[in-house]
């Protein structure tokens, strides 16, 4: 059983190109998450999806899309990347439906550097 | 607003002796708190995560975490340290009255020092 995985596990990109990561599960999870961690401000919410063709809003949405076609995949967009997206990526998932008590279990990461 | 701090940017112990790494938070509702450790160019791993019932949890590789509703605090300890234990540490809060989105602190880097 893989978890999660990411792709690419880094990227180096130029500023205005579009880019998407992408995020595989496959434990089932109802939930899936995107986060990104820099340094000194820890882990911050990007994107969420409760459930499979809903998304959500986290604390830092701007610049980004997800789309939750089905249960196993939930690839993150940057549609003209910026030099302020460079950053670590994680994917993370939880068997959640209606029940908030799981834990997240996390992708590798993918490292992001926009120029 | 929910939201968790730890306090500590870093945090060095002997091997051998007791850790603690500080966590408080603030949620309107009763919490749901977690403990998450990343070791380098790796994800988050679960550690422990208390919801509910007795305050001392227990969790991975030792740890515990001591939930205090008096002092908002969710402390994350271990009795004898060990230089593998050296991470990056996260404490997560959820507050179940506001939605279904966990707010991380900004991490404690713990040195287990030989």
């Amino acid at each position: 059983i893989a978890g999660i995985t990411q792709a690419p596990t880094s990227q180096i990109l130029a500023a205005g190109r579009r880019m998407t990561l992408r995020c595989t599960q496959d434990m089932r999870h109802n939930a899936m998450y995107w986060y990104r961690q820099d340094l000194g401000l820890g882990l911050r919410l990007i994107h969420y999806s409760n459930t499979a063709g809903t998304t959500g809003k986290g604390e830092v949405p701007d610049g980004y899309s997800v789309s939750r076609a089905n249960t196993d995949d939930f690839p993150l967009t940057l549609a003209s990347a910026v030099p302020s997206q460079t950053s670590v990526y994680f994917c993370a998932s939880s068997a959640r439906g209606f029940d908030p008590y799981n834990e997240q279990f996390f992708g590798p990461g993918t490292r992001l550097t926009v120029l | 607003a929910q939201s968790v701090a730890q306090p500590e940017d870093q945090v060095n112990v002997a091997e051998g002796n007791p850790l603690t790494v500080k966590c408080t938070y603030s949620v309107s509702g009763n919490p749901y708190l977690f403990w998450y450790v990343q070791y380098p160019n790796r994800g988050l791993q679960f550690l422990l995560k208390y919801i509910t019932g007795d305050n001392l949890v227990k969790g991975s590789y030792g740890f515990e975490a001591e939930f205090n509703k008096s002092q908002t605090s969710f402390h994350l300890k271990k009795p004898s340290a060990l230089v593998s234990d050296s991470a990056l540490y996260f404490c997560a809060v959820r507050d179940p009255n506001r939605d279904d989105k966990i707010i991380f602190g900004k991490g404690t880097r713990l040195h287990i020092l030989p």
